[in-house]
């Protein structure tokens, strides 16, 4: 079956520091979508990528869909603390339009203060 | 923004006994719904997709006698775990998308999850 590959699996950064994490699929996918889980919640959507070599930013974070359709990355520049936690890409592929998405397996951040 | 609406967020039963978990779209309808598992530490793996006044369908793997769906209406899913066992354990979390936008370019918005502990 279809499958993402995230990475990197876990981060541990300073305050301040950038973070970068990436998607790779070897199917095309015609959404990317970005979200950001706590502990015992359920994922709250940060960025949604709807076009080929889209660019879209969110505040300190900045995501884009891969021009093969078939990566994304998700930057957050100058981390806080309160950006702790698991990080998901998911992809919607294009057969059908039911909003069926396929996940990563998430990047854990950690953020020493 | 959209929002889910997921009850309970957490619940405790006695193995062998059913347990039902709803998902409400509440400012938005959502012919279609969706039902993922995720166990600690792991990602989200999707169980089952729920569709209004039809048959769930499910993915490979998940047995539709035990994790049964009815989405009766077009704001409200429900998953029934029947004859819960301690493996079953696991955070189960809802989501829908806003389907009155028929562009498509409506990202899933998902519940709060609910955490099923099976003693």
């Amino acid at each position: 079956g279809q499958q993402l590959n995230q990475s990197p699996q876990s981060m541990f950064i300073q305050e301040g520091e950038d973070v970068s994490m990436n998607c790779t699929s070897s199917s095309i996918f015609n959404t990317w979508l970005w979200y950001k889980q706590d502990p015992g919640e359920g994922p709250v959507l940060l960025i949604a990528l709807y076009k080929a070599g889209e660019l879209t930013s969110n505040g300190r974070l900045t995501a884009q869909f891969g021009t093969t359709r078939k990566d994304s990355f998700l930057n957050i520049s100058a981390s806080i603390p309160s950006d702790v936690g698991i990080y998901f890409c998911a992809g919607q592929l294009p057969s059908g339009n039911t909003g069926k998405l396929i996940f990563g397996q998430g990047t854990t951040l950690q953020v020493k203060p | 923004g959209a929002v889910v609406s997921q009850h309970p967020s957490w619940v405790i039963c006695k193995s062998g006994t059913s347990v039902k978990i709803e998902c409400r779209s509440l400012d938005f309808q959502a012919t279609t719904m969706f039902w993922y598992r995720q166990f600690p530490k792991q990602s989200l793996m999707l169980m089952a997709t729920s569709n209004e006044g039809s048959k769930a369908t499910y993915e490979q793997g998940v047995e539709k006698d035990k994790f049964l769906i009815n989405h009766a209406s077009l704001t409200l899913s429900t998953l029934t775990v029947t004859s819960a066992h301690p493996e079953d354990s696991s955070f189960y979390i809802c989501s829908a998308r806003d389907t009155s936008r028929l562009s498509g370019n409506s990202p899933l918005h998902f519940g709060n999850g609910t955490r099923l502990t099976v003693t």
